[in-house]
């Protein structure tokens, strides 16, 4: 059936590193990859998004990089902040069906 | 307003309680949708509604009965839940199906 693996489960970095986060999908189907970001007690919150149509997009210091070939996309935080410190899910959709499939999501935290 | 509301915030109630949840937009999104979170778990859709008709469900059992009475409200009702049934219930919306999803603050569910 559908489904999107999500690597690593935790990452641990330095304020100010890099972090990157990626996701396989197994639908060929697949044409829409949010990714959102979940604080502790809070609702998840789309942060970055990129269509089948693109291979890549970038919002300051988030960008998202997708390869169809591969079925692969994966999320870049640049200068990392404590306050980026979350779970993050990558999902993906197909068509205009509204279904998004997630992944497990990966904890990330941001030393200071 | 930009957000997606959703009541009650937490809701505790015994397995022969019926209750409902309610999540509202005034965002004239067209598709609204009921997501169940586990703790440390993705969410995981349930129902999908668009333009007030529901167009998918995910297998849910049938103690859990969605509605849309008009195009900025669903609801949610809750008969005979069983213990495994606590989580915590998002709504989300989007302007159509192949849109982006916006997700509300979740009911937190406790079910004795």
């Amino acid at each position: 059936g559908e489904n999107v693996e999500q690597h690593p489960s935790t990452l641990s970095v330095q304020e100010g590193d890099s972090a990157v986060i990626k996701c396989t999908y197994s639908d060929s189907a697949s044409n829409y990859f949010p990714w959102y970001k979940q604080e502790l007690g809070k609702r998840p919150q789309l942060i970055i998004d990129i269509r089948s149509n693109v291979g890549e997009k970038k919002d300051q210091r988030i960008a998202v990089t997708l390869n169809k070939t591969a079925k692969h996309f994966s999320l870049h935080i640049t200068e990392t902040q404590p306050e980026d410190s979350a779970v993050y899910f990558c999902a993906a959709g197909s068509g205009n069906t509204g279904k998004l499939i997630f992944g497990q999501g990966t904890t990330l935290q941001v030393k200071p | 307003d930009t957000e997606v509301t959703q009541t009650p915030k937490h809701l505790v109630m015994g397995m022969t309680n019926k209750k409902s949840l309610k999540c509202e937009q005034h965002m004239g999104h067209r598709a609204m949708y009921w997501y169940k979170q586990k703790a440390k778990k993705p969410p995981e859709l349930m129902f999908v509604y668009s333009y007030e008709k529901l167009s998918i469900n995910e297998s849910v059992p049938s103690r859990f009965s969605p509605e849309c009475p008009n195009s900025s409200l669903l609801n949610l009702h809750l008969h005979a839940l069983q213990p495994e049934d606590s989580a915590l219930y998002l709504c989300a919306s989007s302007q159509d199906r192949d849109y982006e999803q916006y997700f509300g603050p979740g009911t937190r569910l406790t079910v004795t």
